[in-house]
C-alpha cells in the first residue's frame, strides 16, 4: 500500500507564475489535509477536504490560493500569482473515512511534501 | 486558540544517552496528541499517538506521556542513537470535532556517536 505520494518534490516558480500541487491520499483514505511549513516556523494547516467538499478552509489565505479534492483524481493546491513569501513546503496528509457513532479521529499520514521556490 | 511550545528548540546529545523533549499546550481541552519525526528534506512520520484518556504511549525505545492537567506531554527517547538525529514534532488535536492539529514548531535533535 503505497503511502501518501505528492508531486513534483520541487517546484520552481517565476513572480506571477501559476503553481499547482498534487496530493494522492493514501488507498482508502477520504480525506486529505494541506498544510504549509515556512522556513524556521512551525507546519500550519491551510485546508481540510473529503471528497468534492472543503470541510475547512480556515487557514488559507483569503486570495491567490485554492484546494479542491475532485471525485477522481488527486487534489490540487493551486497558488495563483505566486510571490517570494510563498516559498515553503507543503505537505499534505490523509486520514481514512470516520463512521457515523463513533468518536475516533484516525491519525493522519503525510506525504514527503512539495518544495516551492518563487524565484 | 491552541497555542503549543516545544523545548528545547535544538538539542545536541552524545550516543547513548536518554533524553526528553518537552511539548506543552495552552488548551487542555484536546481529543488527542500526536508525535511526529521529520527528516531534512522529507515528511513527517508519526511516531506516537496519546488519546485524552490515555496517560502513555510506547513504541521500542520511545515512551511518550499526557498530562492533561498541566497541559504537557513529554516524549522519551532511551539509549539514543546517531539515527534518532531529526527533528520531532508535537501536535495537539483539539477537542470540538476539530481534525485539525496544531503544531509546535519541533525539537531539531542532533545524536552524535
Amino acid at each position: 500500500n503505497a503511502g501518501v505520494m505528492q508531486n513534483p518534490r520541487h517546484l520552481v516558480r517565476r513572480r506571477g507564475q501559476e503553481a499547482r500541487l498534487r496530493c494522492s491520499p493514501m488507498k482508502g483514505h477520504s480525506h486529505v489535509y494541506w498544510y504549509r511549513q515556512l522556513p524556521e516556523e512551525g507546519l500550519k494547516f491551510m485546508v481540510y477536504l473529503q471528497k468534492e467538499n472543503i470541510i475547512d478552509e480556515s487557514g488559507m489565505p483569503k486570495e491567490r490560493f485554492s484546494a479542491e479534492f475532485p471525485k477522481e483524481g488527486p487534489s490540487i493546491l493551486r497558488i495563483q500569482q505566486v510571490v517570494r513569501g510563498d516559498s515553503a513546503a507543503y505537505f499534505c496528509a490523509s486520514s481514512p473515512p470516520t463512521f457515523p457513532g463513533t468518536t475516533i479521529r484516525n491519525t493522519q499520514y503525510f506525504g514527503p511534501g512539495t518544495r516551492l521556490t518563487v524565484l | 486558540k491552541q497555542e503549543v511550545t516545544q523545548i528545547p528548540a535544538a538539542l545536541s546529545v552524545p550516543e547513548g544517552e536518554n533524553l526528553v523533549l518537552n511539548c506543552s499546550f495552552t488548551d487542555s481541552a484536546i481529543y488527542n496528541l500526536q508525535w511526529f519525526r521529520q527528516d531534512p528534506g522529507k515528511g513527517l512520520t508519526s511516531l506516537l499517538l496519546i488519546q485524552s484518556s490515555q496517560r502513555e504511549q510506547t513504541s521500542g525505545r520511545l515512551n511518550a506521556s499526557l498530562d492533561k492537567s498541566s497541559g504537557r506531554s513529554t516524549l522519551y527517547i532511551a539509549a539514543s542513537q546517531p539515527g534518532d538525529s531529526a527533528t520531532y514534532l508535537c501536535a495537539a488535536h483539539t477537542s470540538g470535532g476539530s481534525y485539525i492539529p496544531t503544531f509546535g514548531r519541533g525539537t531539531s535533535l542532533i545524536v552524535h556517536p
